[in-house]
């Protein structure tokens, strides 16, 4: 069992605004530990698109932006595209159970 | 490009073991902490174990502890994981994996464990 909630799914129309909670703990994200959000397309391996809790690493379009607050981060995508639909994790370290931890995941439906 | 390469997945049987290897390219592989993640058939990520640049350090999952090591060797660039008395909830797709900025990921191997 996951110590990160995440939304089993969520879903939008092209081009609009999305976001993807990651709900924490005191041990994890509230104890200031970054998070990092991935996105994983059918088949393929994950891809990070987020670190540090809000930085993007080169060559991820600035549509994805994460954000932290208390023992919560949030993942919005702005201008939702087909090629956006994904499952999507958080994931960050816990220093009760002394390594890392992922969200449960959350699948993105482009209407 | 970053790489990293998994190998050494394969059929096993409840109670075996099986070595992972994870070859590491295009990046100071030293200098860098690294992870063995896994994902069921059709389920979420799961981290399984954790070794710093040096090997200094290393963490395991409550799922990992006592059953698999892990270790590298930083003159070849390698990653490993010794999987012992290994299960039928231990089927996974295995991943080898740099969980910070880098955030180089493998293809992963194919670890299935069934009589």
């Amino acid at each position: 069992q996951s110590v990160l909630t995440q939304p089993p799914s969520v879903s939008g129309a092209p081009g609009q605004r999305v976001t993807i909670s990651c709900t924490g703990s005191s041990s994890n994200i509230g104890a200031g530990y970054d998070v990092y959000w991935y996105q994983q397309l059918p088949g393929t391996a994950p891809k990070l698109l987020i670190y540090a809790s809000s930085a993007r690493p080169s060559g991820v379009p600035d549509r994805f932006s994460g954000s932290k607050s208390g023992t919560s981060a949030s993942l919005a995508i702005t201008g939702l595209q087909a090629e956006d639909e994904a499952d999507y994790y958080c994931q960050s370290f816990d220093s009760s159970l002394t390594g890392y931890v992922f969200g449960t995941g959350t699948g993105v439906t482009v209407l | 490009e970053l790489q990293v390469v998994e190998s050494g997945g394969g059929l096993v049987q409840p109670g075996e073991s099986l070595r992972l290897s994870c070859a590491a390219s295009r990046f100071s592989f030293s200098s860098y902490a690294m992870s063995w993640v896994r994902q069921a058939p059709g389920k979420g990520l799961e981290w399984v174990s954790y070794i710093s640049g040096t090997g200094g350090t290393i963490y395991y999952s409550d799922s990992a502890r006592g059953r698999f090591t892990i270790s590298r060797d930083n003159s070849k660039n390698m990653l490993y994981l010794q999987m012992n008395s290994l299960r039928v909830e231990d089927t996974a797709l295995y991943y080898c994996a740099q969980l910070t900025s880098l955030g180089a990921w493998g293809q992963g191997t194919l670890v299935t464990v069934s009589s």
